[in-house]
Parts: C-alpha cells; sequence; structure tokens
C-alpha cells in the first residue's frame, strides 16, 4: 500500500494561465475525491468519481475547473484561465468505502 | 448555522493532561464521523472513524458520538508534544451515492512540555 500520491506538490503560475494537477489513488479503492483547502479553513469538497463515473460536483467547481478519472484509476484536475482566488492546496483522496485517505496535496500559487 | 461547527482554539494543554476537541453537526443525517488530524503545511490523516452512538477507543484515543445532541468529540489521553496539530472533524450523510465529506474549520491544539 503505497498511499494516495499527487503531482506536481507545488505549482506557480501566472494569471490566466491553465494548470493540470494529478491524482493516483490507493489501488483497490474505486472511489476517488478531490478537495481544496485554504488558510485557516477545511478542506472543501471539489468532486468525487466512483469508477470512472463522476457523481457529484460542489458548486464550487465553476465552468474553469474540469475533472476526469478516465479508466477508473488516477485522476486529473484542470484549472483554466487561473485565478488569484484559486490559490489553495488541492487535496486528493481515495476510499474504498466511507474512510478517505489523503494524498500530499498540490499548493497552488496563482500570481 | 455552519453545517460542522468546531471551536478553533487554540486549545493548550500540558504534556501527559487529557485534550478534548469538540464538534457539533446539523445535518441531522449524517451517519458517518471522522477525525483528522494535519500538521501545519501537511495533508489531512484520517485518526478515527465513528458510525454508531458511544463511545470508539484506538490506543490514546477515544471518540464519542451522540446522534441525539448531533455532537461528536475526541479525547486524546496522555498527550504528547508531537500531538501538536489542527484536527479537523469530517461529517458524511452516508447513503446512495452521497461519500462526500464536510469539515469544520478545525481545532489547533498545542501540547506543552
Amino acid at each position: 500500500d503505497t498511499g494516495v500520491s499527487q503531482n506536481p506538490r507545488h505549482k506557480i503560475t501566472k494569471r490566466g494561465q491553465n494548470v493540470t494537477f494529478r491524482c493516483d489513488p490507493i489501488s483497490e479503492h474505486n472511489r476517488l475525491y478531490w478537495y481544496r483547502q485554504t488558510l485557516g479553513q477545511g478542506p472543501e469538497f471539489l468532486t468525487y468519481f466512483q469508477n470512472e463515473a463522476q457523481l457529484e460536483k460542489s458548486r464550487l467547481l465553476s465552468d474553469r475547473f474540469s475533472a476526469e478519472r478516465p479508466k477508473g484509476s488516477f485522476s486529473t484536475l484542470e484549472i483554466q484561465r487561473t485565478e488569484q482566488g484559486d490559490s489553495a492546496m488541492y487535496l486528493c483522496a481515495s476510499s474504498e468505502y466511507y474512510e478517505q485517505y489523503f494524498g500530499p496535496g498540490t499548493r497552488l500559487t496563482v500570481t | 448555522q455552519k453545517e460542522v461547527e468546531q471551536n478553533s482554539g487554540p486549545l493548550s494543554v500540558p504534556e501527559g493532561a487529557i485534550a478534548s476537541l469538540n464538534c457539533t453537526y446539523s445535518d441531522r443525517g449524517s451517519q458517518s464521523f471522522f477525525w483528522y488530524r494535519q500538521y501545519s503545511g501537511k495533508s489531512p490523516e484520517l485518526i478515527m472513524s465513528i458510525y454508531s452512538n458511544g463511545d470508539k477507543e484506538d490506543g490514546r484515543f477515544t471518540a464519542q458520538l451522540n446522534k441525539a445532541s448531533q455532537y461528536v468529540s475526541l479525547l486524546i489521553r496522555d498527550s504528547q508534544p508531537s500531538d501538536s496539530a489542527t484536527y479537523l472533524c469530517a461529517v458524511n450523510r452516508s447513503g446512495g451515492s452521497n461519500y462526500k465529506l464536510t469539515f469544520g474549520k478545525g481545532t489547533l491544539l498545542t501540547v506543552n512540555p
């Protein structure tokens, strides 16, 4: 069990650029989640996959955000036309049932 | 009313004492409850889950759940300086396809040597 991995760990981008993050879940977990966390706040739910199906999306996930899990394994989260308000830690988690295990996160800084 | 509320702290306890962390939630349909520990600059780490009313013990940690009062707590016995972190309460409504977690803002715990 190697745990959830995320890449890159840090990303600095200029406003208006597109960025893509990758998450590799724990191998036997069929559920995968994306959360966003800003300083002083708990993680906020963004979206959830069961296998390759995206079953729920938060209204926090604007049209500039898209997530995929094409073969039910790894997932990508893309942010188009980044804004300074997108600066946050983007967390991926996976689960077999209800207990979710988080990856190390990708810290995004938009300048 | 916020969905999941925690006292933001900081909560300061001496080494060896019992630390008590509290959480209330607003959704009566909530079925699953979790405590995560988050060190500064790191991601949340699952330390306890509880699904039924009562107490659940795991080592120095005890989670307590009271669904009638919509209250969940975490006790840390024999607190150590390494327990100094932010503790996040998370709640899941469960059922159907809804597995998302709703988090509180967290309580910062400081254990003084």
